[in-house]
């Protein structure tokens, strides 16, 4: 049992390249989340999914686009990265249960220069 | 829309001493959820305590413990017994079941001196 896997753990990219994240999960969770965390900031969400084939806009989601084709898989797409985007994503996964406890993958450290 | 405020952006202690983070939020609801969540150097976000707004009585786990204010709309974390391993980034959250989303304060680095 894997829990939240993202890849990759670490990107460097030039200002106005492409790049997608991935999240997966096996703990069968409807719930999919991407958020990003900056110094002082905390984590800001950026987009969500509460089912297959469903997505929805967060906090902060200018800039990215997300999918959710298959129920394990949530997508986090930057189409012209810029250097504001420099940041760390994690990915997090719940059941939707009352109190939805959220399980978080390791993190993806982007730069974008 | 809700809020979560962490006051203390850096807290330093002595391994042993107890010490207490603080979080205040603000919402319109009444059932509601509150986290604390422990971020180490790995990044890996950790989750410490829950707390149900419902339950007047204070969670613990462990050497961790929560002062809900329901009235007040404070949630403080006290750690007792502190360990090196205490050493992380703590957050607080909120979370409002008809949401399912999370929202999080901006954290306290927390420092724990042998």
């Amino acid at each position: 049992n894997a829990g939240v896997t993202q890849t990759p753990k670490f990107r460097v990219l030039k200002t106005g390249q492409s790049m997608t994240l991935l999240c997966a999960q096996d703990m069968n969770h409807e719930y999919m989340y991407w958020y990003r965390q900056d110094p002082g900031m905390g984590l800001r969400l950026i987009h969500y999914s509460v089912g297959e084939g469903t997505t929805a806009k967060g906090e902060v989601p200018d800039g990215y686009n997300v999918s959710r084709l298959k129920k394990q898989n949530f997508l986090l797409g930057l189409e012209s990265a810029a250097p504001s985007q420099t940041s760390v994503y994690f990915c997090a996964s719940g059941a939707g249960t009352v109190y939805n406890e959220q399980f978080f993958g390791p993190g993806t450290r982007l730069t974008v220069l | 829309a809700q809020t979560v405020t962490q006051s203390q952006p850096e807290m330093s202690v002595q391994e042993a001493e107890t010490v207490t983070l603080s979080c205040t939020y603000d919402t319109s609801e009444n059932n509601y959820y509150l986290f604390w969540y422990k971020q180490p150097p790995s990044r890996q976000m950790i989750l410490v305590i829950r707390q149900e707004a419902y339950k007047q009585q204070n969670a613990t786990e462990n050497r961790f413990s929560v002062n809900f204010q329901k009235a007040a709309k404070s949630f403080s974390l006290k750690i007792s017994d502190s360990q090196l391993g205490d050493t992380a980034m703590y957050f607080c959250a909120f979370i409002h079941p008809a949401s399912q989303k999370l929202v999080f304060g901006q954290g306290t680095r927390l420092t724990i001196n042998p």
